[in-house]
């Protein structure tokens, strides 16, 4: 079944540190994946898509398909990247989402 | 990418009532769904919305409960019929544009069943 996982339900780092938000799947096929963010009182924007393989304010992530991984990742984090972040499967058409995680930056 | 606009963005209703949400779309897209976000959970898919035929609900939800509409390439309401306290959630609308990878949101409807 087509399933994606967020171990990490929050994410605690101070500013100026690396930071790896996790994002395993389950997809029987070629995946398609998306990390969305949600910053405090404002809608699900999309970040980055693997497919673009873009970096966005500083994010990257790539697609493992032998660990079947998108782990997000930035090298030096902000106070301004708090927030929820949501890793999503493409699967006929809609997403699928993980269970977020929190993503705290402290100065 | 579209931009979407949903509303109302909150209620508060009373159970055994019926709720309708609306989602506009500023632009023609290819597809629309509906999405709830209980408490502390993540985003789960309720439906996907047709232009011109049925909407295509997922396992566990019903068009008894979750009517939808999509009259247009635009425009789609989903409505949540005879609410309980179970039904209390953040619903989303979601829009997929023609040609485009990228999904947008809505702000997002934040029901209370009293």
């Amino acid at each position: 079944a087509q399933r994606v996982t967020q171990p990490e339900k929050l994410l605690s780092v101070f500013k100026g540190a690396p930071v790896e938000l996790k994002c395993n799947y389950s997809y029987s096929g070629s995946p398609e994946l998306f990390w969305y963010v949600q910053y405090s009182r404002q809608r699900l924007q999309l970040l980055l898509r693997h497919i673009s393989r873009e970096s966005i304010k500083g994010f990257t992530a790539d697609l493992n398909k032998g660990e079947t991984s998108f782990h997000l990742k930035k090298p030096f984090a902000q106070e301004e990247d708090s927030a929820m972040y949501y890793c999503a499967l493409r699967s006929q058409g809609n997403l699928i989402f993980g269970k977020g995680t929190k993503l705290s930056v402290k100065p | 990418s579209a931009v979407i606009s949903q509303k109302p963005s909150r209620d508060i209703c009373q159970r055994g009532t019926s709720l309708t949400i609306q989602c506009q779309v500023d632009s023609q897209v290819t597809m629309m769904f509906w999405y709830r976000q209980q408490p502390g959970q993540s985003l789960t898919l309720i439906a996907t919305a047709n232009q011109g035929s049925e909407a295509t609900y997922e396992s566990g939800f019903v068009i008894d409960k979750f009517p939808i509409s999509r009259p247009n390439l635009t425009f789609s309401t989903l409505t949540v019929s005879n609410m309980s306290p179970e039904d209390s959630s953040i619903y989303l609308c979601s829009a997929q544009g023609q040609g485009s990878y990228g999904y947008t949101f809505g702000s997002g409807t934040r029901l209370t069943v009293v």
